[in-house]
């Protein structure tokens, strides 16, 4: 069974320095999709970043990046120059197929991430 | 729409009692999943629906809850019989299409509803 570990529950950095939030997970499938998905107060799931497994290349996006490590099975992200606006909870996610043809996320139990002014 | 809406933001009940939750997916996404996340949990798949049909409910906890899709857009969850352990943000999420792997299959969310069972 496919299962996704966040074993920082919480997390604080101070504004403009950069910090990194550690993933695992298990699956025996080979082509996947990885998430980091952000949750403000407001409730609304926000996505970060994507990760496909079959791209060596970390993905990047602005101050966001991935440490994705296939063979480990790890998929830390790393937030640079962090701003108070990056408090959230963070979940990450894989993508794992339904026999039904389509995909379901298995979520993370999160790690709530506060910046500090 | 411009995203997925979902109504009630907030909705408390007491024990006992019938809710339906509303989700209106984002305009042309053919599929449409409902999640529950727990205080402190991350998100937990409950059904997902392909146009107007449950393709699987592998995720609904027991025969209290079903849901419903009867025109293949908007989305009613249906909880009979409420108890206090029901209460949780449910979140409705949609998608474009749902076959292939992703970015084609990325699943946009909405708000959440929370539910409070007192």
């Amino acid at each position: 069974a496919q299962t996704v570990t966040q074993s920082q529950p919480e997390m604080s950095v101070q504004e403009a320095e950069t910090v990194t939030l550690s993933c695992t997970y298990d699956t025996s499938e080979n082509n996947y999709y990885l998430f980091w998905y952000k949750q403000p107060p407001s409730r609304q799931m926000i996505l970060v970043i994507r990760q496909e497994a079959y791209k060596q290349q970390n993905a990047t996006e602005n101050r966001f990046s991935v440490n994705f490590q296939k063979a480990a099975k790890s998929f830390s992200l790393k937030i640079s120059d962090s701003q108070l606006g990056d408090t959230a909870m963070y979940f990450c996610a894989f993508m794992k197929h339904l026999p039904s043809g389509t995909y379901k996320y298995i979520f993370g139990t999160g790690t709530r991430l506060k910046v500090l002014a | 729409g411009a995203g997925v809406s979902q109504t009630p933001s907030n909705k408390v009940t007491e024990k006992g009692k019938y809710v339906e939750l509303r989700c209106d997916p984002i305009s042309g996404h053919t599929a449409l999943y409902w999640y529950r996340q727990s205080l402190g949990q991350g998100p937990e798949f409950l059904i997902y629906f392909q146009g107007t049909g449950a393709a699987d409910d592998s995720g609904l906890p027991n025969d209290r809850f079903f849901a419903v899709r009867p025109e293949g857009s908007v989305s009613t969850l249906k909880i009979q019989r409420t108890e206090r352990g029901d209460s949780a943000v449910y979140l409705c999420a949609s998608s474009f299409r749902t076959r292939g792997l992703a970015p084609y299959n990325e699943q946009f969310f909405g708000p959440g509803t929370r539910l409070t069972v007192l």
